[in-house]
Parts: structure tokens; C-alpha cells; sequence
């Protein structure tokens, strides 16, 4: 079993919808939560950390669910710009070596 | 958050030969990472790079085929060793203090 899952999609949303899928990750002592966002052929860029209240930055917003080991990211009002692949990426120990899903991809639609 | 610069962007090789990337950060970060993409893939994390001693391989690599040098704390290199067309792939170099930076990625096609 891979240590974060993510549903690959794609997910082909209408410009202005919402967009909202999950990460599972298997450690339970993961201590920090991610999501980046990567653009075709660009290196992942931070997009949000993901915080135990949970954390909403514009449209963007995020969850963690500790008891059932999953993050999730919801995208509000999409734009044409928000397509691109959200990789999940789970800190898994002090050391900082960080844990990818392969990554969600979005197209956002006219 | 730090920035890096990683070069070359992009190479062609002839197999058999190696390939020295480099990453260059513009402030000092304690831990550095490598990492290997291939198409329509995850990151995996190849080693940790480590300032003074030699680099963390994960299971499936190794330093004979991707030795690493981290002389201080802004630089580091991955070499690609013997290289075959299963290498072809983007090599991505990290910094991480409270957030994870990523070099551009080098885009490697081994012929």
C-alpha cells in the first residue's frame, strides 16, 4: 500500500463550480500536511499547509481528518488557471523527508 | 520561502556516461533532498543530501549510481552515473525548513 493515495482524477470542472477530493495517508504519526500544485512540466509549488481546525486561504480551502487519516482540498468558484495537478504531501518525520501522492489532476473548463 | 537554482534544465545523454546536477540555494537550508519524477508520476525521494557527512539513500538507490556531494549549506549536486534510457526521467532538488522549495527540475533523456 503506497503511503499517500490520492485519487489521480482527472477532474474536469466547469469554470466557476467546485472542486473538492481527498488524500489518504497511512503513517498515523505523519506530523504536517501539505497540499502543492504542480503545473505541466514545472517543478511543485506550495499551495497551502494543511492545519488540524482546519485552514482556508481564498478559495482554496483544506481539512484534515486525523481519526480517518485524510486531507482533503476544495476549490471554490474555479478559474481557468487553476488547472494543474494538487500533489498531497505528508511530513513523516523530524528529519523532514516528505511523503508524495502521485497528485490530483484538475481541468477547469469554459 | 528560499529560492533554488538547479541546472542544467534539461540534457540528452549517451548512455554509459554520467550527469552532474547542481542546486544552488540562496540562503542556507539544514536539510536538502533529491528526488526522481517520472511521467505521470509521484515524486520519490532518491536521498537526503546531509552538509559534512555522506548522503541517506532510500531503499532502491544508491550512491555508486547517484553519488551526492552537500559541501555546505546552499549547495548541493547529484551525479547520474552510467546512465541508461530507464534514468530518462526529471531530477528535482529540495530545500526544507518549515516548508518544502523546489529547484526547476532537470529534465534528462538518456539515448
Amino acid at each position: 500500500r503506497k503511503e499517500v493515495e490520492q485519487d489521480p482524477g482527472p477532474f474536469n470542472v466547469p469554470e466557476g463550480a467546485t472542486v473538492a477530493f481527498n488524500c489518504t495517508y497511512s503513517n498515523s504519526a505523519s506530523q504536517s500536511f501539505f497540499w502543492y500544485r504542480q503545473d505541466c512540466r514545472k517543478e511543485p509549488k506550495l499551495l497551502m499547509s494543511v492545519y488540524s481546525s482546519g485552514n482556508e486561504d481564498g478559495r482554496f480551502t483544506a481539512q484534515l481528518n486525523r481519526a480517518s487519516q485524510y486531507i482533503s482540498l476544495l476549490i471554490r468558484d474555479s478559474k481557468l488557471s487553476d488547472s494543474a495537478t494538487y500533489l498531497c504531501v505528508v511530513l513523516t518525520d523530524s528529519w523532514g523527508k516528505l511523503q508524495f501522492g502521485a497528485g490530483t489532476q484538475v481541468v477547469v473548463t469554459p | 520561502s528560499a529560492v533554488i537554482s538547479q541546472k542544467p534544465s534539461r540534457d540528452i545523454c549517451q548512455r554509459g556516461t554520467s550527469l552532474t546536477i547542481q542546486c544552488q540555494v540562496d540562503s542556507q537550508v539544514t536539510m536538502m533532498f533529491w528526488y526522481r519524477q517520472q511521467p505521470g508520476q509521484s515524486l520519490t525521494l532518491i536521498a537526503t543530501a546531509n552538509q559534512g557527512s555522506e548522503a541517506t539513500y532510500e531503499s532502491g538507490f544508491v550512491i555508486d549510481k547517484f553519488p551526492i556531494s552537500r559541501p555546505n549549506l546552499t549547495f548541493s549536486t547529484l551525479t547520474v552515473s552510467n546512465m541508461s534510457p530507464e534514468d530518462s526521467s526529471i531530477y528535482l532538488c529540495s530545500g526544507s525548513e518549515t516548508e518544502a522549495f523546489f529547484g526547476q527540475g532537470t529534465r534528462l533523456t538518456v539515448v
